[in-house]
C-alpha cells in the first residue's frame, strides 16, 4: 500500500521551461492538495480538489495550474517556470475536505530548483 | 482560520517528556486544533487532534485548557527519532483547508 506517491523526486528546470508534477493515491480518498514549503517555512496551499472534478485556488495559487484527471490522480502544471519557484512540493489526500477525523495523508515530495 | 503561535524551537534529551504549547487566542467555536509532525525530506504526518480537554493516543497526548485559546503537546519520553518539526493547526470542523505555519524544530540529543 503506497498512500501517496509523487513523480519525479527531483527536477532541475531552466527559467521558462514547463513541468508537470504527478501525483497519484491508492487510499480511494476523495480530496486532495498540493502545497510548497519553502526553506525554513512552513507549508502553503497551492491548489486543491475537494472531489473529483473540483479545483480550487489556495494561498498561493499564482504561476501554476492543476488538473484532477480522475480521483487518484491530481497534477500540478508550471507552464513558465520562474526562480521563485524553487521549493519542494508536497501532494496530499484526505477522505473527505473535513478537517476534523479526516487526517491528510502526504507524499514525500518533489524537489525542484529552477534555474 | 484562527493564526497560532509556536516556538521556533526546542531542545530535549532522550527519555525526557516534552511539551510544546501552542497558542490561538482567536480559535472559533467550531475550530479544532490539529498537531501534525514533519521529518526532514518527508511530508507532515498527522499526530493527533482535539477539540477540548484531553485527548491521548499511542503516540501524544494533546492537552486544551476550557478557554481553547492555547494548547499543548505532550511527548513521553522522546528518543532521538522525535527530533522532527512539529506543526500545531487550527482549523474549522466543516470543509475547510489547513494553514500550516513555521512549526516548532524539535531537537532531541543523547
Amino acid at each position: 500500500n503506497a498512500g501517496v506517491t509523487q513523480t519525479p523526486k527531483f527536477q532541475v528546470l531552466k527559467t521558462g521551461q514547463s513541468m508537470t508534477l504527478q501525483c497519484a493515491q491508492d487510499m480511494n480518498h476523495n480530496s486532495m492538495y498540493w502545497y510548497r514549503q519553502d526553506p525554513g517555512m512552513g507549508l502553503r496551499l497551492i491548489y486543491y480538489s475537494a472531489s473529483e472534478g473540483t479545483t480550487d485556488k489556495g494561498e498561493v495559487p499564482n504561476g501554476y495550474n492543476v488538473s484532477r484527471l480522475n480521483k487518484r490522480e491530481f497534477s500540478l502544471r508550471l507552464e513558465s517556470a520562474a526562480p521563485s519557484q524553487t521549493s519542494v512540493y508536497f501532494c496530499a489526500s484526505s477522505l473527505t475536505g473535513r478537517t476534523f477525523n479526516q487526517p491528510q495523508h502526504f507524499g514525500d515530495g518533489t524537489r525542484l530548483s529552477i534555474l | 482560520l484562527a493564526k497560532t503561535t509556536q516556538p521556533i524551537s526546542m531542545d530535549s534529551y532522550e527519555g525526557q517528556e516534552v511539551n510544546i504549547t501552542c497558542s490561538h487566542n482567536n480559535i472559533a467555536t467550531n475550530d479544532y486544533i490539529t498537531w501534525y509532525q514533519q521529518f526532514p525530506s518527508q511530508g507532515p504526518r498527522f499526530i493527533i487532534q482535539g477539540y477540548k480537554t484531553k485527548v491521548t493516543n499511542e503516540v501524544a497526548s494533546l492537552f486544551i485548557p476550557a478557554d481553547r485559546k492555547s494548547s499543548t503537546l505532550s511527548l513521553p519520553r522522546v528518543s532521538l527519532s522525535d527530533t522532527a518539526v512539529y506543526y500545531c493547526l487550527v482549523g474549522e470542523s466543516g470543509y475547510s483547508t489547513l494553514t500550516f505555519g513555521k512549526g516548532t524544530m524539535l531537537l532531541v540529543s543523547p
